[in-house]
């Protein structure tokens, strides 16, 4: 069975470039969270969907970051423009619903390193 | 508000030793309980979950975990750690209306031989 599909698994860019993360979820999951992990501040949730509705976006830095979910089986996260700082391992996550005892499927994160 | 502390940032074990990882939550009521594991360039695999009944559970690789509401803790053992199981272990917590898990900062295992 097919995980969390993200991409690119690196990214090296510039700073003041447009990043846009990808993720796949597993099919069936009607639950979709965007995590950023880092080495200070570990492992932070950004924001997360159900059913292609974004449900709590507090966890986005700033107005350089968005994400959408166009439909049940693609999202996106975006950064423009990009900044060192934003240099992370970001990860996508899918679960079944949005009931809390279940748990995240994790996708192997993208690694964007920001010039 | 929910919260997921792991004292331990990094732990260094013997291979064959014992391990134990603590992980202490902060929730009102029954709270839902997760160990994950990242292997070095790879997202979070879930090793087990807690939901209800009984306190002890059991999960992959060997690893098993036990709810003591008493002291609002869910530490994650394994009998005979093996060099294979180095990687960073993950405590979560859910049960909020939104659905969303809290993770602890981790705990960085390291396995001698």
């Amino acid at each position: 069975d097919a995980g969390v599909i993200q991409s690119p698994r690196h990214e090296v860019t510039e700073m003041g470039q447009e990043v846009t993360l990808r993720c796949k979820p597993i099919s069936g999951h009607n639950s979709l969270f965007w995590y950023r992990q880092t080495m200070m501040r570990g492992l932070e949730l950004l924001i997360y969907f159900n059913n292609n509705v974004p449900i709590d976006d507090s966890g986005m830095p700033e107005d350089r970051f968005s994400a959408k979910m166009p439909n049940a089986s693609f999202s996106t996260l975006k950064i423009q423009p990009s900044e060192p700082r934003d240099s992370a391992v970001y990860f996508c996550a899918s679960s079944p619903n949005r009931a809390s005892n279940q748990p995240q499927h994790f996708g192997d994160g993208t690694r964007l390193s920001i010039l | 508000a929910q919260s997921v502390t792991q004292p331990d940032i990094h732990i260094t074990v013997s291979e064959g030793a014992s391990l134990e990882l603590r992980c202490n939550y902060s929730y009102g009521a029954t709270p839902y309980l997760f160990w994950y594991v990242q292997s070095p360039g790879q997202g979070l695999q879930l090793l087990l979950k807690y939901f209800s009944g009984d306190t002890l559970v059991q999960g992959i690789k060997g690893f098993e975990a036990e709810f003591k509401r008493s002291q609002s803790s869910f530490n994650l053992r394994k009998p005979s750690v093996h060099w294979s199981d180095a990687a960073e272990y993950f405590c979560a917590v859910g049960g909020g209306s939104q659905g969303n898990l809290i993770f602890g900062k981790g705990t960085k295992l390291s396995v001698k031989p």
